[in-house]
């Protein structure tokens, strides 16, 4: 088993819908977990930090399930800007420190 | 600029030279980290560096790769050797402590001829 693991897609959806992401990672050690996303042929960019209590920045919600081990983002009003792949980051500390990524989710958005 | 530096953006080797890619972290971060990432794959994690010290390589190859962030400096990511495997993006990322957000620098594309 992979120890972040992402359905890699595409999704493939109209502007204005509604499209959730999820990431389930096996490690119970995780301790910070990300969301970023990724353009063609370019660097990650931070998209927002995940937190047990869940957190929301303007379209993208983000929610943590620590006893599941699941990670989410729901991105609300998609735009055609919002075409990527999404990163699920996951940090752990097992004897020395590790940041796993994700394969990703690639997500199209058409008009 | 206050972002993750790295260079050369591109760097061109034939097999069996060596590759250097530098990196900068942002501003106030003294935690650094290099990835790997082939066409169409996700990012593998290489190495994790503090000045002076190395945290974590076990995504590091036991031959031919080797890191450093020395006292004063960037960040090396040091290749000898290079095979076409290698032929990859390299990322470099900084962070201001353990477990906080990582920002990424633009990347150096690795090509062996």
């Amino acid at each position: 088993r992979k120890e972040v693991e992402q359905d890699p897609g595409p999704f493939n959806v109209p502007e204005g819908a509604t499209v959730a992401f999820n990431c389930t990672y096996s490690n119970s050690a995780s301790q910070s977990f990300f969301w970023y996303r990724q353009d063609c042929r370019k660097e990650p960019k931070l998209l927002m930090s995940v937190y047990s209590s869940g957190n929301e920045d303007g379209r993208f919600t983000a929610q943590l399930n620590r006893a599941s081990q699941y990670i989410s983002l729901l991105i609300r009003d998609s735009k055609l800007s919002d075409s990527a792949t999404y990163l699920c980051v996951v940090c752990l500390v097992t004897g020395g420190f590790k940041t796993i990524f994700g394969a990703g989710t690639r997500l199209f958005v058409k008009a | 600029n206050a972002g993750v530096m790295q260079n050369p953006r591109h760097l061109v080797r034939r097999r069996g030279q060596e590759a250097r890619l530098r990196c900068s972290p942002m501003k106030g971060h003294s935690h650094v980290y290099w990835y790997r990432q082939l066409p169409e794959e996700g990012l593998k994690f290489m190495v994790y560096l503090q000045k002076e010290n190395i945290i974590d390589e076990s995504g590091m190859p036991k031959e031919r790769f080797s890191a450093e962030f020395p006292k004063e400096g960037p960040s090396i990511l040091r290749i000898q050797q290079v095979v076409r495997g290698d032929s990859a993006a390299y990322f470099c990322a900084s962070s201001a402590g353990t477990g906080e957000p990582q920002h990424f620098g633009d990347g150096t594309r690795l090509s062996i001829l």
